[in-house]
């Protein structure tokens, strides 16, 4: 069956500029999980939503960046004038409910000039 | 607060040869352990999980892996590594306490030589 799928796959983006990022779980899945990966690290959390409550935005680095999953299925992530340091992969992952292991996407890589 | 450390950021192994990546955590409460690969341009695939009961999880691809609570560790085994295996290795925990995120170690290249 089809997995988690997020676009797009490259975003580059001019320093002030806003970008939206989206994610599609796999059908089913009551939580959906954000994690930001930096060059060479491991990921880390951002947020966590079950059904279309944002349940825990512990992870978020600032006000800039936001997430919504208004019908409990697609999620997006904004994140708001861009800053260099935003540089990353987003990786989305969903899982059956917040037990279970989580399924990721491919990643966004956003690059930030 | 929970945390991942992965000691080694390269594994280099023999095709053939027994393939270890270590991996140690800390949480307050009972930890739900996880295993993930990453392959180049990819996301992060599940290898993986202890939640309870058996001690030796076996996971896909031929991968087990080992809890030990004592030693706090979860290492990652193969008993005989292919070139293929070759990628980035991330040891997850997720502790109830701290809510359903999980948190990641820095990650384990692996290299399987022929």
């Amino acid at each position: 069956g089809a997995g988690v799928s997020q676009s797009p796959r490259y975003k580059v983006a001019k320093r002030g500029q806003d970008v939206a990022l989206r994610c599609d779980p796999i059908s089913g899945h009551v939580s959906l999980f954000w994690y930001q990966q930096a060059l060479g690290q491991g990921p880390e959390f951002l947020t966590y939503f079950q059904n279309e409550a944002q349940l825990d935005k512990s992870g978020l680095p600032s006000d800039r960046f936001f997430a919504e999953r208004p019908e409990g299925s697609v999620s997006t992530l904004k994140i708001q004038r861009t800053q260099q340091e935003d540089s990353a992969v987003y990786l989305c992952a969903s899982s059956l409910t917040r037990l279970d292991e989580q399924f990721f996407g491919p990643g966004t890589r956003l690059t930030v000039l | 607060a929970q945390s991942v450390a992965q000691p080694e950021d390269q594994v280099n192994v023999a095709e053939g040869n027994p393939l270890t990546v270590k991996c140690t955590y800390s949480v307050s409460g009972n930890p739900y352990l996880f295993w993930y690969v990453q392959y180049p341009n990819r996301g992060l695939q599940f290898l993986l999980k202890y939640i309870t009961g058996d001690n030796l999880v076996k996971g896909s691809y031929g991968f087990e892996a080992e809890f030990n609570k004592s030693q706090t560790s979860f290492h990652l085994k193969k008993p005989s590594a292919l070139v293929s295996d070759s990628a980035l290795y991330f040891c997850a925990v997720r502790d109830k306490a701290a809510g359903n995120k999980l948190t990641f170690g820095g990650g384990t290249r692996v290299l399987v030589k022929p």
